[in-house]
């Protein structure tokens, strides 16, 4: 059984530059989270897609957004980036009818120089 | 006030002996509550859900939960130097038809052999 995988594992990008992730969520999952994760900090909710819409949105600028596709995974795209930016990008899927108990992926780390 | 709080920690703690992880939570209307361990790197992986007041067991591991109270906490028997990581707690908030997890900092656990 395939758990949640993020693509790719690293990146390093420079100020300015726009950034896409990826994430297939776990087999039977519908639901994709996505969250940033500053070093030393809990996960902040970036947004969270269900039938290729966007249902929730944290408090993210609008440089962030993303997309679902028909197969359930999921892509975040980050525009003009900041150096602020730099941070673990994490994945989790869950089922939308069971509602709260989300998987991670392994997260991708995204480094703006 | 943080919606969701925890004591960044290190919490040291001798092999074999219990530690004890807390958590305490702002929104009286919090129905599910969950433990997450991260090691240094790695994304967050569920450890235990908590849904009732009262005790749950798995394990070496067992959460409790006080919605009076507006804690949750996480003990950990018989600790091994292999849990050391940082445990986060989240909580979900209702929204609409769906929820979103809230996130504490984590507090990180250091197990001395």
């Amino acid at each position: 059984d395939a758990g949640v995988t993020q693509s790719p594992t690293h990146l390093i990008k420079t100020r300015g530059q726009q950034v896409t992730l990826r994430c297939s969520p776990k087999s039977g999952h519908d639901t994709v989270s996505w969250y940033q994760q500053a070093l030393g900090q809990g996960p902040q909710f970036i947004f969270q897609y269900y039938e290729e819409e966007e249902r929730q949105r944290g408090n993210f600028p609008d440089r962030f957004s993303g997309h679902q596709f028909p197969n359930y995974s999921s892509e975040l795209n980050v525009n003009a980036l900041l150096l602020g930016d730099s941070a673990l990008y994490l994945c989790a899927s869950s089922q939308w009818t069971v509602g709260d108990t989300q998987y991670f992926g392994p997260g991708t780390r995204l480094t703006v120089l | 006030q943080k919606e969701v709080e925890q004591n960044s920690g290190p919490l040291s703690v001798p092999e074999g002996a219990i530690a004890s992880l807390n958590c305490t939570y702002s929104d009286r209307g919090s129905q599910s509550f969950f433990w997450y361990r991260q090691y240094s790197g790695k994304s967050p992986e569920l450890i235990m859900s908590i849904y009732s007041n009262g005790d749950k067991e798995d394990g070496r591991f067992t959460a409790q939960l006080n919605k009076a109270s507006q804690y949750v906490s996480l003990l950990i028997r018989d600790s091994q130097p292999s849990d050391s990581a940082t445990y986060l707690c989240a909580v979900t908030r209702a929204m609409d038809s769906n929820y979103q997890l809230i996130w504490g900092a984590g507090t990180k656990l250091i197990i001395k052999p």
